[in-house]
């Protein structure tokens, strides 16, 4: 069975340009999570979606994030204007219904120079 | 109180050895307390998890211990391998509002398992 997968697995552009990030979660999962992971700040959820509907954004560190996911195989993180501190590896989950494990994507590795 | 405290930071256990790692938490409403394992260049994968309700659960050489009164719970990897050297992540998990579960991670341990 296919897992989550992610893509690019690596980005390197310059600050200011447009990073858009994709991810297919597994089919018939209901649930989709973006988390970013930085050495300071570990593991954290940035934004998640129950049926294609975003539920909580609250993590999203700023207005420059933005989440879609126009169906239900899927999603895209998007960053505009991208900045340095940008830099992370954001990954895509998702889980099939609630309470049920999340299962991970291998990221997308985001370099801002 | 969303905060979940892990450590060590990182460990190095001989082969055949038990490697363990501790976490804590302050949240009471947390309801479900996954490891996950992390590989260089790849997402956590899912390990073993726990619910409340239960002190122990093992799978294989893999075994949680956990103390409810004590908000702590702990990963015990027996007869560690080289295979095992990677980063493992305690998490906890409330429900969201609308449905599906919030992860909390640990701040990870980095294993690594020598001849």
């Amino acid at each position: 069975d296919a897992g989550v997968i992610q893509s690019p697995r690596h980005e390197v552009t310059e600050m200011g340009q447009e990073v858009t990030l994709r991810c297919k979660p597994i089919s018939g999962h209901d649930y989709l999570f973006w988390y970013r992971q930085t050495m300071m700040r570990g593991l954290e959820l940035l934004i998640y979606f129950n049926n294609n509907v975003p539920i909580d954004d609250s993590g999203m560190p700023e207005d420059r994030f933005s989440a879609k996911m126009p169906n239900a195989s899927f999603s895209t993180l998007k960053i505009q204007p991208s900045e340095p501190r940008d830099s992370a590896v954001y990954f895509c989950a998702s889980s099939p219904r609630r309470g049920q494990p999340q299962h991970f994507g291998d990221g997308t590795r985001l370099s801002i120079l | 109180q969303q905060q979940v405290k892990q450590s060590p930071q990182s460990l190095i256990v001989q082969k055949g050895g038990i490697s363990i790692i501790n976490c804590a938490y302050e949240n009471t409403a947390f309801d479900y307390f996954p490891w996950y394992q992390q590989f260089p260049g790849k997402g956590p994968a899912l390990l073993i998890a726990i619910r409340p309700d239960v002190s122990e659960k093992k799978e294989g050489r893999f075994t949680i211990s956990f103390n409810k009164s004590a908000k702590q719970f702990s990963l015990h990897i027996m007869d560690s391998q080289p295979g095992d050297s990677a980063t493992y992540f305690c998490a906890a998990s409330t429900e969201l509002t609308g449905g599906g579960n919030k992860l909390t991670f640990g701040t990870g341990t980095q294993l690594k398992v020598e001849l």
